[in-house]
């Protein structure tokens, strides 16, 4: 059974701090993705990693950096947390394929509030 | 430009009613895919269909139908006998390069 796990449900933070959100799957998956889930926004990507090391950014990247240490973990950093950045966190996983790039396998969100 | 539109925010319906959930797409891509992804109240998003653009045959699997139409830009999906445990938002995307653009989503309500 595919898994993508996150290493937090919920997350308080305060203005200022570092945050860092964890990602792991187990599926020997190529790509992962960061998005955030904003109400009335939908789904907006982050970034994104083809490969160990390698990231891109996709299309909110301000404020946000990332890190792909080991294949199976993506990390999402906020280097000085706003409170604008209050969101529920996605991440998600797939083949390097080309048709199954889009059959993204997602975890279950973390919800970040910054106060 | 590359974009998905889900024009309805929010429908309810009473169980046992048929609902179609509209997505619309823009792309000058001769080749690209389509999704639909289904998100509970648990919050994790699951995967629900893939469509590449040379296969426009709908597809049926149990009570859930995909209605594809290129000449309109349209990848439609209908419920038939909804049930409560249909209540979810669900996301229509489309494949951009490397990325998948997703539309804001429709939540469905199923009354009892």
């Amino acid at each position: 059974d595919v898994k993508v796990t996150q290493s937090s449900r919920y997350l308080v933070k305060r203005t200022g701090e570092k945050v860092f959100l964890e990602c792991v799957q187990d599926m020997d998956h190529e790509n992962m993705f960061w998005y955030r889930q904003d109400p009335g926004l939908g789904l907006r990507l982050i970034y994104f990693s083809y490969d160990v090391k390698m990231k891109e950014k996709g299309d909110i990247p301000e404020g946000y950096s990332v890190s792909r240490e080991k294949k199976e973990r993506f990390s999402l950093i906020l280097e000085s947390a706003s409170t604008n950045q209050t969101s529920m966190y996605l991440c998600a996983s797939s083949l390097w394929a080309s048709g199954a790039l889009g059959e993204q396998y997602f975890g279950p969100g973390t919800r970040l509030t910054v106060t | 430009a590359q974009k998905v539109t889900q024009a309805q925010t929010e429908i309810s319906v009473v169980e046992k009613e048929d609902v179609t959930l509209d997505c619309v797409y823009e792309t000058r891509d001769t080749t690209y895919y389509l999704f639909w992804y289904k998100q509970p109240p648990s919050g994790e998003l699951v995967f629900l269909i893939r469509r590449n653009s040379f296969d426009e045959q709908n597809e049926i699997s149990g009570r859930y139908s995909w209605n594809f139409q290129k000449s309109t830009s349209s990848f439609n999906f209908t419920i038939t006998a909804s049930q409560v445990v249909d209540s979810a938002v669900y996301f229509c995307a489309l494949r951009r390069d490397d990325k998948i653009i997703f539309g804001k989503g429709t939540r469905l309500h199923i009354l009892p």
